[in-house]
């Protein structure tokens, strides 16, 4: 299973948005709602932003959003903050019980 | 509270054997799966296999499938994986996570395995 593919860069200015693409195949993000999505800071272990494609655990900014259209889902993040500047990661469900992780995008807060 | 906490750090020769652990604490412990996912340095998350602490199913990826072994023990809540034949590009930090099909929601604090001759 190859790993989803997201950009390797985005920046923005505080008080911007951006929006991170995460693209699959239908065997995956094309079938299946269960895209989820990472916030990691260095050193960190990574954090539980978006689930289901497009829903917000309790205690995540509603400056956080998902959204999932065919083979790609994407995560925007509005009104960015300098905090927000992290790597993020998409993850899927694939089938079969098994799961897959996007390469990963640093997000720059210029 | 809801939290997993891994064991050390381990270092290793290549072809060694390396077992960590990871327990559960302030939840039912059958209710959620366990994943294993692994970051080398400077790279993204692998995911790593899954295990079913209701029943004990696994599920590995492919291309550790063979290496990788995910067990459990429902008296202490600690699940345990097992990696074999250890080379240096299995150097990485090792984390578990709570999780079910949708997402991974609760991570422990990750164990490093530096594999070095």
């Amino acid at each position: 299973q190859s790993a989803l593919t997201q950009p390797a860069s985005v920046s923005g200015s505080p008080g911007q948005s951006i929006t991170i693409s995460c693209t699959g195949t239908s065997s995956d993000i094309g079938t299946y709602n269960f895209v989820s999505w990472y916030q990691q800071h260095p050193g960190k272990a990574p954090k539980l932003m978006i689930y289901e494609a497009s829903k917000r655990p309790s205690g995540v900014s509603n400056r956080f959003s998902g959204s999932k259209s065919g083979n790609t889902a994407s995560l925007t993040i509005s009104r960015l903050q300098a905090e927000d500047e992290a790597d993020y990661y998409c993850y899927s469900y694939t089938g079969s019980t098994r799961w897959v992780f996007g390469g990963g995008t640093e997000l720059t807060v210029l | 509270q809801v939290q997993l906490v891994q064991s050390g750090a381990e270092v290793k020769k290549p072809g060694a054997s390396v077992r960590i652990s990871c327990k559960a604490s302030g939840y039912t412990f059958t209710r959620y799966y366990l994943h294993w996912v692994r970051q080398a340095p400077g790279q993204g998350p692998e995911w790593m296999g899954m295990i079913d602490p209701n029943g004990g199913s696994t599920s590995y990826a492919q291309r550790l499938e063979g290496r990788v072994t995910l067990t459990r023990d429902t008296s202490t809540s600690i699940v345990y994986m097992d990696l074999r034949s250890l080379r240096s590009e299995d150097t990485a930090l090792y984390y578990c996570a709570r999780g079910g099909f949708d997402a991974l929601d609760i991570w422990g604090q990750g164990t490093m395995v530096t594999v070095s001759s």
